[in-house]
C-alpha cells in the first residue's frame, strides 16, 4: 500500500524559511514523478510544485518560484519543500502526492499545516 | 496559464439523485483532466483520470467524460457519505492549476 507522511510544518515568522519533507513507502520512490500541493484556510487546492523521478525536470507555480526549492532523496524515499522567504499568504496545508508529469495525484499524504504570522 | 471553471459552485440534491459537475477549461487539453473528492478534514483524493478513467477502487457511481474544454462528472446515484467538494485539475501543460471547486450537499 502506498503511504505518503509529510513533516515539517509549523509556526513561522515572515520572512523565515521551512523545509517540508514527506516520506513515500510502498511503491519504487524513484520511479515516480512528485507533486506538492497546498490549500488554505477555507480555501481550495493550489499546485505548488512537481519534480520528476530523477529530478531531471521540476516545474513551480508563479507564486512560489524563486522562492521554493523541490527536491528529493531517491536513497532515502524523501521528497522535500525547501521554503524561503514566507509571507502570511503561504500560510496553508501542504500536501505531498505521488505523480504529476503524466496522471493526476494520486495518492495524497495526510498534510503539514504552515502558518506564517508575526 | 489554463483556468478551469467549475459549475455550479453548490449543488444540493438527496441521496438517489444524480448529480453532474461541470469543468470548463479556457484552453483545449485533450483528456488531460483529472477529478478529485475532498471531504471536511481530509486530503483528497483522485477519483476520475484522464477525464473518464475511475482511480482504483471508486464505485462505479462515479463517471467522468468530455475531452477538449468542456468535461463533466457524474455520480450516478447520491450517497450521503458523497457529500463532499470535487474538484478538477488538469495536466495538459505547465503550471497545473485547479478549479474552484463544486460543494456537493446532500
Amino acid at each position: 500500500e502506498v503511504h505518503l507522511v509529510e513533516s515539517g510544518g509549523g509556526f513561522v515568522q515572515p520572512g523565515g524559511s521551512l523545509r517540508l519533507s514527506c516520506a513515500a513507502s510502498g511503491f519504487i520512490f524513484s520511479n515516480y514523478a512528485m507533486t506538492w500541493v497546498r490549500q488554505a484556510p477555507g480555501k481550495g487546492l493550489e499546485w505548488v510544485s512537481s519534480i520528476s523521478g530523477g529530478s531531471a525536470s521540476s516545474y513551480y507555480a508563479d507564486s512560489v518560484r524563486g522562492r521554493f526549492t523541490i527536491s528529493r532523496d531517491n536513497s532515502k524515499n524523501t521528497l522535500h519543500l525547501q521554503m524561503n522567504s514566507l509571507g502570511v499568504e503561504d500560510t496553508a496545508v501542504y500536501y505531498c502526492a505521488k505523480g504529476g508529469y503524466d496522471n493526476g495525484f494520486d495518492p495524497w499524504g495526510q498534510g503539514t499545516l504552515v502558518t506564517v504570522s508575526s | 496559464e489554463i483556468v478551469l471553471t467549475q459549475s455550479p459552485a453548490t449543488l444540493s440534491l438527496s441521496p438517489g439523485e444524480r448529480a453532474t459537475l461541470s469543468c470548463r477549461a479556457s484552453q483545449g487539453i485533450a483528456n488531460f483532466l483529472a477529478w478529485y473528492q475532498q471531504k471536511p478534514g481530509q486530503a483528497p483524493r483522485l477519483l476520475i483520470n484522464d477525464a473518464s478513467n475511475r482511480a482504483t477502487g471508486i464505485p462505479a457511481r462515479f463517471s467522468g467524460s468530455g475531452s477538449g474544454t468542456d468535461f463533466t462528472l457524474t455520480i450516478s446515484s447520491l450517497e450521503p457519505e458523497d457529500s463532499a467538494v470535487y474538484y478538477c485539475q488538469h495536466r495538459g501543460n505547465w503550471p497545473r492549476t485547479f478549479g474552484r471547486g463544486t460543494k456537493v450537499e446532500i
